[in-house]
């Protein structure tokens, strides 16, 4: 079965700093990955996905992820960081041929000023 | 266009008593899912529904019943309500790519339940 790890429960980044947050994947065969954004209060937004082709995805918000196979890491990044950009962030994993997606336990993100 | 609605929003229940939360899309999409979220785990997957009339066990089914009458509805039900099941519960649904693929899920806004 496929399970996700997103090691950082919390990380804090300057308001126009570059920001990774980091997820790592278990799963047989190449997956589907993707990030999801909750802000305080509201339903999961996606971010990006990725199901084939080119491991470099670009996403809403400024936000991109690549996937890199040999670390099974699918690691979301944003060049600078708005104080708008905090919130909860996870990321989750499907396995191909099922309609289940499995999710991290999520990195909060804190913005200072 | 709504997208996925949750009804109610907030409810506080007694340790025994009964609730069903309904959860509705007007995307026409086949899947739909109920999770629930717990501070430090994420969310886990209850139960979910590939089409009308369809449903099957997630990671986390015990206590919880789902219904799929109606292909734009899908509902999870309390029959002994728990503390253990105080919670947030989100709906998502998403549309069927050929070959039983992926695609996004749309997710509701939540329903925050308090059981004492």
């Amino acid at each position: 079965a496929q399970s996700v790890t997103q090691p950082d429960i919390h990380i804090t980044v300057s308001e126009g700093a570059s920001l990774e947050l980091r997820c790592n994947y278990s799963y047989g065969a190449t997956p589907y990955l993707f990030w999801y954004v909750q802000s305080p209060g509201q339903g999961l937004q996606l971010l990006l996905k990725y199901f084939s082709g080119d491991t470099l995805v670009q996403g809403i918000k400024g936000f991109e992820a690549e996937f890199k196979r040999s670390q099974s890491s699918f690691n979301l990044r944003k060049p600078s960081v708005h104080w708008s950009d905090a919130a909860e962030y996870f990321c989750a994993v499907g396995a191909r041929g099922f309609q289940k997606l499995v999710f991290g336990t999520g990195t909060r993100l804190l913005v200072s000023p | 266009n709504a997208g996925v609605t949750q009804t109610p929003k907030f409810r506080v229940l007694k340790t025994g008593q009964s609730m069903t939360l309904l959860c509705a899309q007007d995307m026409n999409h086949e899947y739909m899912y109920w999770y629930r979220q717990d501070p430090g785990m994420g969310l886990r997957l209850i139960h979910y529904s590939v089409g009308e009339g369809t449903t099957a066990k997630g990671e986390v089914p015990d206590g919880y019943n789902v219904s799929r009458l109606k292909k734009q509805n899908f509902l999870l039900g309390l029959e002994s309500a728990a503390p253990s099941q105080t919670s947030v519960y989100f709906c998502a649904s998403s549309s069927a790519l050929a070959g039983g693929s992926y695609n996004e899920q749309f997710f509701g806004p939540g329903t925050r339940l308090t059981v004492l």
